[in-house]
């Protein structure tokens, strides 16, 4: 099956900086998300970017989906930042989604 | 805003016994997913869901394991004699479609002794 690689797996910041979070894909894909789980362990959708470019405040995303990456970009980061972020992507065939194994940030006030 | 819902929040439940998840999907939607979390592990898709059949499955999702969509709102897991390795928080999720963004429930975390 398809092979979902992020990274960093830890990242920690001060309150304030900006960060890049990596996820390489191993094959063509028709889906591709990025989901923050808080604290509390719930997946909250934050973009649904099977290529191109979007921006939602101060967090945006890019999926290359030729070079087979996509990057979150959080700029000005806040406490309520904090959790895993992970990406996921879905095969041409079929509806699954497969997920990497996360990066956990940690934004210090 | 419309959000997946899902019941119980916790389940403990002793090895051997059947336990059953709910989930109620975004209403509009016509995917319908099981996913489970093994703690401090990443998100494993078991089951899709689609025109009243399954459309997909993991390897996972073996005999043990069914899912029905008993009425128009509701869609249920059934994990069957449970053991210990089931352990775990299990998502439901729905979609519009197989190709758009997909929205997760609370999930349920079960506890298997």
């Amino acid at each position: 099956g398809i092979q979902v690689e992020q990274s960093p797996p830890d990242l920690i910041l001060q309150e304030g900086a900006n960060s890049t979070l990596r996820c390489n894909f191993s094959d063509s894909v028709n889906n591709l998300q990025w989901f923050h789980q808080n604290p509390w362990g719930q997946l909250i959708n934050l973009f649904y970017i099977p290529s191109g470019t979007k921006q939602n405040g101060r967090l945006s995303a890019t999926t290359v989906a030729t070079e087979r990456y996509s990057l979150l970009y959080i700029s000005s980061s806040q406490t309520t930042d904090s959790g895993v972020y992970f990406c996921a992507v879905g095969e041409t065939s079929g509806s699954r989604l497969t997920f990497g194994e996360g990066t956990q940030l940690t934004v210090n006030p | 805003e419309p959000e997946v819902t899902q019941t119980p929040s916790h389940q403990v439940t002793q090895m051997g016994q059947e336990v059953i998840l709910r989930c109620v999907p975004i209403s509009n939607h016509l995917y319908f997913y099981w996913y489970r979390q093994i703690l401090g592990q990443k998100v494993e898709f078991l089951v899709s869901f689609y025109n009243n059949e399954i459309s997909e499955k993991s390897e996972i999702f073996d005999d043990q394991f069914s899912v029905e969509r008993p009425d128009g709102s509701n869609f249920t897991l059934k994990i069957r004699s449970t053991k210990l390795e089931d352990s775990a928080m299990y998502f439901c999720a729905s979609s519009a479609s197989g190709t758009t963004a997909t929205f997760f429930g609370p999930g349920t975390r079960l506890t298997v002794l």
